[in-house]
């Protein structure tokens, strides 16, 4: 099983800060991650597919990168509606695998 | 627009079964993979199940292989999961997802609670 593990768990952050959180795969899984947020009571909403590209609709503010095992979201300018937890999911073996999640709090 | 709605969920006793459903509108369900995702409260999300676009492969997560059981229906555009022997350990929301082979979970629905106590 691929062991996803994110960084940091928790981070405060001031609005219009950049907030960058890493996730760690146990082997390489190419490009095959993606990147979720999730706001308290709803469902998660997929933000970056593939490492690097933005779903449709995703403000241009949230990016991504990263290949192998080392891959990073990046929000520019976090406004107070990122206050949300990201996950990020392989999609290159199985199981299918997340992160355990970073809650990102807005000071 | 894509649309996902489950149901099903509700409070079951240690040992009960429940059958989940998920109504898909707005693409060609047909044409799709499609999964089941779960999250304990207060918890991480956890992947249960894919199921291919004709029904033909399924994927379990190790934890749950003969308790679980994935299915669709692509004639009523219905997706579901049979839940056997169910446990505390298996209360949580339950997502149905869009996805495909490879891909990531494009579209969710809003979920469906299922609590497992007696």
């Amino acid at each position: 099983e691929i062991v996803l593990t994110q960084s940091p768990d928790f981070q405060s952050v001031t609005p219009k800060e950049k907030v960058t959180i890493t996730c760690r795969a146990s082997q390489s899984i190419g490009s095959s991650l993606h990147w979720y947020q999730q706001k308290p009571d709803q469902s998660p909403k997929l933000l970056i597919k593939f490492a690097s590209q933005s779903f449709s609709g995703v403000p241009s503010r949230f990016s991504g990168s990263g290949y192998g095992t080392d891959f990073t979201l990046t929000i520019n300018s976090l406004e107070a509606e990122d206050a949300a937890t990201y996950y990020c999911h392989q999609s290159s073996y199985f199981p299918w695998t997340f992160g355990q999640g970073t809650k990102v709090e807005i000071k | 627009e894509v649309h996902l709605v489950e149901s099903g969920g509700r409070l079951v006793q240690p040992g009960g079964s429940l059958r989940l459903s998920c109504a898909a509108s707005g693409f060609i369900f047909g044409n799709y993979w499609m999964s089941w995702v779960r999250q304990a409260p207060g918890k991480g999300l956890e992947w249960v199940a894919n199921i291919k676009e004709d029904g033909s492969e399924k994927y379990y997560v190790d934890s749950l292989k003969g308790r679980f059981t994935i299915s669709r229906d692509n004639a009523k555009n219905s997706l579901y999961l049979q839940m056997n022997s169910l446990r505390p350990e298996d209360t949580a929301v339950y997502y149905c997802a869009r996805t495909h082979d490879g891909w990531p979970f494009d579209y969710w629905g809003q979920g469906t609670r299922v609590t497992v106590s007696s």
